[in-house]
């Protein structure tokens, strides 16, 4: 049964710090990774996706890293801003059905 | 262009009642979830729609959970006899092509079952 953790559970940073929010998954038969951001009262926007068979993925300042044998991602923000300030949540698509298992998300609060 | 909608945003029920949520999935996707999102807890997949196969139930919690979809178009998920642990969000997304596309979720629908 495919587990997913992030790790911190919350985080908050001074404005322009760089940070890594990680996420790890039990089971490395997965199709894709997803990160995704929530604000609070609203749905999810997506951020970045990484296929099984890349790498990483960039936009903007954010740049997300797949270990696909390690069953670990990371989402790295750069100078981080007080618009960052959100729920952060990594989701795997697993292979062998079309289930999509979510983290229960980093809390991350940037300060001014 | 337009995203995923859905409706209704707020629902508020008494307990035993049967609830239909609505989704409009994004125009040309052919794939499209159901996820529920308890109070301060992570999202749970319910349901997977792709074209015209049939869709994946695994993560319906009980038999009083269902949903529809005709085509790539508008689904439903019906709650029968609701209770009280089924107050949640729930939100809907949708895909171009489900497993090798991004997912875009639509604003959710809060149910309250009192």
């Amino acid at each position: 049964k495919q587990e997913v953790t992030q790790i911190p559970a919350a985080l908050s940073v001074p404005e322009g710090e760089n940070l890594v929010l990680n996420c790890s998954f039990t089971d490395s038969a997965i199709y894709n990774l997803q990160w995704f951001r929530q604000d609070p009262g609203k749905g999810l926007t997506s951020l970045l996706l990484i296929q099984s068979s890349q790498r990483e993925q960039t936009s903007g300042r954010l740049n997300a890293s797949l270990d696909k044998s390690s069953g670990r991602s990371t989402l790295y923000i750069a100078a981080s801003q007080p618009g960052d300030s959100a729920t952060y949540l990594c989701a795997v698509e697993n292979t062998g059905g079309f289930k999509t298992i979510f983290g229960a998300g980093t809390r991350l609060f940037v300060k001014a | 262009g337009a995203g995923v909608s859905q409706s209704p945003s707020n629902k508020v029920t008494e307990k035993g009642k049967d609830v239909e949520l609505r989704c409009d999935p994004i125009s040309g996707h052919t794939a499209l979830y159901w996820y529920r999102q308890r109070l301060g807890q992570g999202l749970e997949f319910l349901i997977y729609f792709q074209g015209n196969s049939a869709p994946d139930k695994s993560g319906l919690p009980s038999d009083r959970f269902s949903a529809e979809r005709t085509g790539e178009s508008v689904s439903t998920l019906t709650i029968q006899r609701t209770q009280q642990e089924d107050s949640a969000v729930y939100l809907c997304a949708s895909s171009p092509d489900g497993r090798w596309k991004e997912q875009y979720f639509g604003p959710g629908t809060r149910l309250t079952v009192t």
